[in-house]
């Protein structure tokens, strides 16, 4: 494991559900992170947390919404889901964003599949 | 236009055999230059990481090239294993912001 946990590992839910993905870190990290990753397309950053802080919004549809109860956990919660918004979702954690030498753990990912 | 092109998209190899990725990028001012390596079904987990400065970086098999004067990077994978199958992404940090490449799928048969 790397120290970034994800849950549930798959998910299939109807348009109309609500459902929650879940990150947890104990790695230290401050900055936490959720990716979307499509086939064969880059990964999308979606939103970003620094000390418990969005940073971030990549312009993501309101039917997603994040949470960072503290620096080592994560939500995002989902609703009224469209086809297209099945994908891996990548959680991550890094030191600070802006150090000049940071990396990214990434969790195993949530396979969201919306029917 | 993504900043981070790879290529090829996906490729097949024999165990046994070498094999290079490119990964050619626009990004600027250039930070450092990661790959990763994703297993299927989990995380990419970083195999070297390049500064500016750097040229040649090595990772057990796994050696990376970076030209920065013409913004190209390589993964070499030398004598292919089994568990070598897997997408391998360049990401390209600037001073503030990651850039990823699509990844390209690498299959090793046996």
């Amino acid at each position: 494991e790397t120290g970034v946990t994800q849950t549930p590992r798959h998910l299939v839910m109807g348009m109309t559900n609500k459902k929650s993905l879940k990150c947890e870190q104990h790695l230290g990290h401050n900055a936490m992170y959720w990716y979307k990753q499509s086939a064969k397309k880059p990964l999308e950053l979606m939103f970003v947390y620094n000390f418990k802080e969005q940073t971030e919004n990549n312009s993501v549809p309101s039917r997603f919404s994040p949470e960072c109860p503290n620096s080592s956990h994560l939500f995002l919660h989902l609703h009224t889901l469209q086809p297209e918004d099945s994908a891996l979702y990548l959680c991550a954690s890094s030191q600070e964003p802006g150090q000049e030498d940071y990396g990214y753990t990434f969790g195993s990912g949530t396979r969201l599949t919306v029917v | 236009k993504n900043q981070v092109e790879q290529s090829p998209q996906s490729l097949i190899i024999l165990e046994g055999k070498n094999c290079t990725l490119q990964c050619n990028y626009t990004v600027s001012p250039f930070s450092n230059l990661r790959w990763y390596k994703q297993d299927t079904g989990r995380g990419p987990v970083s195999l070297t990481i390049m500064t500016f400065s750097e040229n040649t970086k090595s990772n057990g098999r796994y050696t990376a090239t970076l030209d920065a004067d013409t913004k190209q990077s390589s993964l070499h994978i030398t004598a292919s294993q089994l568990s070598d199958s897997a997408s391998y992404i360049c990401v390209v940090r600037n001073d503030y912001k990651l850039s990823f490449g699509a990844g390209t799928t690498v299959t090793v048969r046996a």
